[in-house]
This record gives structure tokens, sequence and C-alpha cells, in this order.
């Protein structure tokens, strides 16, 4: 098993364009999250998933969208990328309720 | 609503000295409770879990946790630290859908 995978692994944007951070996993796990890292913050709840069709919003979801068409996929979307999206940014999966989380490596964004 | 308060940002220790990381958590409801390690440039790797049970709970690289209920704690300890255990730890609370509450991380330095 490959496990969590993110790309790209870094990524720099101009204030206002868009792009999509990609997250798959091959561990067959339902919940899927997006967390992004900041220093002196840890690690914030973005969007996350319960299953394939299924996203709510977490604690810092505005200027994202996310999607879930299928199990092993869950990208993030930055529709209008701003300087404050700037960040680390960490997908994660779970199997069930009370299980471990797998985070992938994280893909570092700069927005100028 | 649940937080988890990481007291110390930054801890410096000697090379085979003891350490403890502390953290401490507010939740009304019944909280899973989990410490990540974060090596630099890396993604987040489980140390060890706290679901249910007996409240000490040994981890990878010989960390353990106790789960102090009346004081609300899930401290962090190793008896000898090692320079490769320099990283940043996190302490997280789940409760709920599923999602992982972060403490703003403990950056340890391991000194030779």
């Amino acid at each position: 098993n490959a496990g969590v995978t993110q790309t790209p692994k870094f990524q720099v944007l101009k204030t206002g364009q868009s792009m999509t951070l990609q997250c798959a996993q091959d561990m067959n796990h339902e919940y899927m999250s997006w967390y992004r890292q900041d220093p002196g913050m840890g690690l914030r709840l973005i969007h996350y998933s319960v299953g394939a069709g299924i996203t709510d919003q977490g604690e810092v979801p505005n200027g994202y969208n996310v999607s879930r068409s299928t199990t092993e996929d869950f990208p993030l979307r930055l529709l209008s990328a701003a300087p404050s999206q700037t960040s680390v940014y960490f997908c994660a999966s779970t199997p069930g309720r009370e299980e471990t989380q797998y985070f992938g490596p994280g893909t570092r964004l700069l927005v100028l | 609503a649940q937080s988890v308060t990481q007291l110390d940002s930054q801890v410096p220790v000697f090379e085979e000295a003891p350490v403890e990381l502390r953290c401490n958590y507010s939740s009304s409801v019944s909280v899973y409770l989990f410490w990540y390690v974060q090596y630099p440039n890396q993604g987040l790797q489980l140390l060890l879990k706290y679901l249910s049970g007996s409240t000490l709970v040994k981890g990878i690289n010989g960390f353990e946790a106790e789960f102090n209920k009346s004081q609300t704690s899930f401290h962090l300890r190793k008896p000898s630290v090692h320079i490769s255990d320099t990283a940043e730890y996190f302490c997280a609370v789940r409760t709920g859908a599923n999602n992982l509450f972060f403490g703003t991380g403990t950056r340890l330095t391991v000194i030779p």
C-alpha cells in the first residue's frame, strides 16, 4: 500500500489563481480530512468526509471546496487563492471512528 | 466545545535526560486522546493513543503517556531522550465525527 499520497509537494500561486490539491489513499478508508498547519497554531481542520458523496465543514472552511466522488480521492480546491492561504496542507484518512488517522506527507503552498 | 492546550511551545533537554511534554484538554464528553510526532519536513506520525482502559499508554520509540481524567491531562513522557527525538509533538483530542482537534505543538530539542 502507498498509504496517503498528496500532490503536488510544493506550489507557488499568485493571488486570485485557482488550484486543486490532490489527495488519494489506497487503504479503503471511509473517513478523509484536510488540515492546514500554520506556525504556532497547530493543525486546523478545513473539511472532512465520512464517505463517498458526503462532505462537511471543519474549523476553517472559508475559501476551500471539497468533493468526494470516490472512496480513494478527496481533492481540495482553492477557488481564488489569497496570501492568508499560505500554509502546509495535510490530508488524512482513517478506517473508522476509533481508528488512527494516517497523514500524507503534506503540500507546501505559497500564495504571493 | 473541545480544545487542547500544550503549555510549552519549546522544550530543550540534554541527551539521555528525561522529558515531559504537557497536554491539557477540555471536553464535556468522552474523548479519545492522541500524541503525534512530526519530524522536520515530514507528515505526522502517531506516537500513541488512549481510547479506553488502562490510563498508562505506551507508544513507539519509548514514549508513554498517562491519561488523568480528574486533571484533564494527557502528558507525554520519556525517561531518556535521544538526539533523534528532536521533533515537534502534537497532542490531539477526538470526539464526535471522528475529527481531530490539535494543540499548537511543542518543539522538543535534544541537546548533545
